[in-house]
């Protein structure tokens, strides 16, 4: 089962900062969080990752409490394009298969 | 990074028979991956292929109905047997690129309608 708990759907106004979170609370010390989105009929692409320490790119930053029981994805300026559905992974890095496992998502639909 | 292909993007196949779905990655990688996404839910991962041994499937995948290959680091089939409507699926090929902390990449599918 998936580690994660996401809402379901979110909406966001265009040129608007999108706030995604999600709870992981039974996160274990060596596991990460990512974050992937789906936009329809495409496979998905990886967003950002991070362990603790609040992590940007080019695409979004990563908010991670201190605790590391949650965590939130930003989109500061949401397009049209951003639509999608938003997934949140913990996943062990090292010594692991890599895989990852998929919950359901919050499927963020962005507004003119 | 890492592009990889999926053929064929899609197909309409009559139950009972047999489709193969490759995949090709631009670059070597270490570890492949198959999952599977049902129309409207989220994703399921099917199994690991293993480069040059059996491939390892998650619990309620079984070799049988989903034999995997991968003879080397950069290719990977997916076979789904004897299909029947309820295998009407988006089957998505992914890989990850080097060791540790990585990031995972995807193909773009293989949308697969069963008759």
């Amino acid at each position: 089962d998936a580690k994660t708990t996401q809402p379901t759907s979110m909406d966001c106004a265009e040129g608007r900062a999108a706030n995604l979170p999600c709870n992981h609370s039974t996160i274990s010390g060596n596991e990460y969080v990512y974050w992937y989105r789906q936009i329809h009929s495409q496979g998905p692409q990886y967003i950002i990752h991070g362990l603790k320490n609040n992590e940007t790119n080019e695409m979004a930053s990563l908010i991670i409490t201190e605790d590391r029981k949650s965590s939130t994805l930003i989109l500061p300026h949401a397009t049209l394009r951003d639509t999608a559905v938003y997934y949140c992974i913990v996943r062990v890095a090292y010594g692991n298969t890599g895989k990852l496992i998929f919950g359901q998502g919050t499927t963020l639909q962005v507004k003119p | 990074s890492a592009v990889i292909s999926q053929k064929p993007s899609r197909d309409i196949c009559q139950r009972g028979t047999s489709l193969t779905i490759q995949c090709q990655v631009d670059s070597q990688v270490t570890m492949m991956f198959w999952y599977r996404q049902q129309p409207g839910q989220s994703l399921t991962l099917i199994a690991t292929a293993n480069q040059g041994s059996e491939a390892t499937y998650e619990s309620g995948f079984v070799i049988d109905k989903f034999p995997i290959s991968r003879p080397n680091l950069t290719f990977s089939t997916l076979t789904v047997s004897n299909m029947s409507p309820e295998d009407s699926s988006i089957y998505l090929c992914s890989a990850v690129v080097g060791a540790g902390n990585t990031e995972a990449f995807f193909g773009q599918g293989t949308r697969l309608t069963v008759v």
